[in-house]
């Protein structure tokens, strides 16, 4: 299993604003994965976050909007740049964990709201 | 691409039992997992398919059959507990760390 922690849970900020969003993981795991919630809407995957190397994005994210790192195996974080109340959203870190038991784990959000 | 259709709500009675269906049209997937995520919380995994069939997990089972396109996750002696919103998600044969998700069902139980 895995516990994953987020910071900050909440946030509200000024459009034009940045924030940074921490995932700490109790566990090394080689991929982190960062998911947007849209108020009442599904899970969007942003990226994918492997140590040592350059995030990987999905289609409709690039990087100097949502700057990402991950300096070991236990943490990453997100960056949401120059923020519109369009990014208002919750912002969810997660991993994955295979083996003989294939779960995946979510970190309680980040509700984020730009105002 | 990917495109999962799932019912936007469901109403059953404490007690009682529900399925909640995912139908989706792939290119290919590695398998179908499900989630339950209770209003202001993070979503939880339910359960994962990587091969045809059912699993059973407690009250929960999910059943998935790749040559219907189809999966549905089932929900014995539904508590008030339960009643929270349930995703259905594919795992891209393209990229294996990639899930897209469906819309999701709001599932109301009531007393």
């Amino acid at each position: 299993s895995a516990v994953i922690s987020q910071k900050p849970s909440r946030d509200i900020c000024q459009r034009g604003t940045s924030l940074t969003i921490q995932c700490q993981v109790d566990s090394q795991v080689t991929m982190m994965f960062w998911y947007r919630q849209q108020p009442g809407q599904s899970l969007t995957l942003i990226a994918t976050a492997n140590q040592g190397s350059e995030a990987t994005y999905e289609s409709g994210f690039v990087i100097d909007k949502f700057p990402i790192s991950r300096p070991n195996l236990t943490f990453s974080t997100l960056t949401v740049s120059n923020m519109s109340p369009e990014d208002s959203s919750i912002y969810l870190c997660s991993v994955w964990t295979s083996g003989d038991y294939n779960e995946q784990f979510f970190g309680p959000g980040t509700r984020l709201t730009v105002l | 691409g990917q495109s999962l259709e799932q019912p936007s709500e469901v109403t059953a009675v404490e007690g009682a039992i529900v399925q909640i269906n995912c139908t989706y049209q792939t290119s290919g997937f590695y398998g179908l997992s499900w989630y339950q995520q209770h209003d202001g919380g993070a979503p939880t995994f339910l359960s994962y398919n990587a091969l045809d069939g059912l699993e059973e997990t407690g009250r929960f089972s999910s059943f998935l059959s790749r040559s219907d396109s189809y999966g549905y996750l089932l929900l014995q002696e539904l508590q008030m507990k339960d009643s929270a919103s349930y995703f259905c998600a594919v795992r891209d044969q393209g990229n294996f760390n990639k899930f897209y998700f469906g819309s999701g069902t709001k599932l109301n139980v009531k007393p």
